[in-house]
């Protein structure tokens, strides 16, 4: 069965540091997100991706954080220079569609750690 | 704005017991519901599913009705094994947003043998 998978699945960085966490989505899927989850916290949407451009994201989503399609495959999630609160398990999600009942499915995430 | 609600966890239930995760959700419209499962050290794995109102969805023995009358999308399982202990994500899409996943505060469920 198809699947989303993410690296590294782990990661340390120093604060003020930039990290990239890369994902490749399913194959013929188009749409394409982020999410995050602060430790017992909620997960959290970041931010969704179509065609090359941002559709929506959140307040968290600032400009200390970046996305980008460098290829056809991968799915990129940039930090521009990490903060201590950016510690947590971030995921990727990509589905074939956005009508309601779409299913998005998730990676096994990419967990990060800021000292 | 939309959200949802979960009960709190930890669960812990004996091998076999029957299982009710509450779940209620506030949103506009007609939101899909969504169950999701995290087993301990993977990733978010979609569970079931509800995209209009007395839709039921179900899989693996979990079963969850779409109720608008209370907004309500409980999770239940008649016999739960050992193998079910994991995190459980109520979920909703919503209308007002074709992109984002709403997410509950996650249930703690543990079964012991």
């Amino acid at each position: 069965e198809p699947e989303v998978t993410q690296t590294p699945s782990h990661q340390v960085t120093q604060m003020g540091q930039e990290v990239i966490l890369r994902c490749v989505p399913i194959s013929n899927h188009l749409y394409f997100y982020w999410y995050r989850q602060i430790l017992g916290q909620k997960v959290e949407f970041l931010v969704s991706f179509y065609n090359n451009e941002i559709s929506e994201k959140s307040e968290i989503f600032d400009d200390q954080f970046s996305v980008e399609r460098p290829d056809g495959s991968n799915f990129t999630l940039k930090i521009r220079s990490t903060k201590l609160e950016d510690s947590a398990m971030y995921f990727c999600a990509s589905s074939g569609g956005q009508g309601a009942g779409e299913t998005q499915y998730f990676g096994p995430g990419t967990r990060l750690l800021v000292l | 704005g939309d959200s949802v609600t979960q009960m709190e966890g930890p669960v812990t239930l004996s091998e076999e017991a029957f299982l009710t995760i509450n779940c209620t959700y506030t949103a506009t419209g007609y939101p899909s519901l969504f169950w999701y499962v995290q087993y301990p050290g993977e990733g978010l794995q979609l569970l079931l599913k509800a995209t209009k109102a007395d839709d039921k969805g179900s899989n693996k023995g979990f079963e969850a009705t779409y109720r608008k009358e209370t907004t309500s999308f409980h999770l239940e399982k008649g016999s739960v094994q050992v193998s079910d202990s994991a995190v459980y994500f109520c979920a909703l899409r919503g209308y007002s947003s074709a992109s984002k996943i709403i997410f509950g505060s996650g249930t703690r469920l543990s079964i012991r043998p």
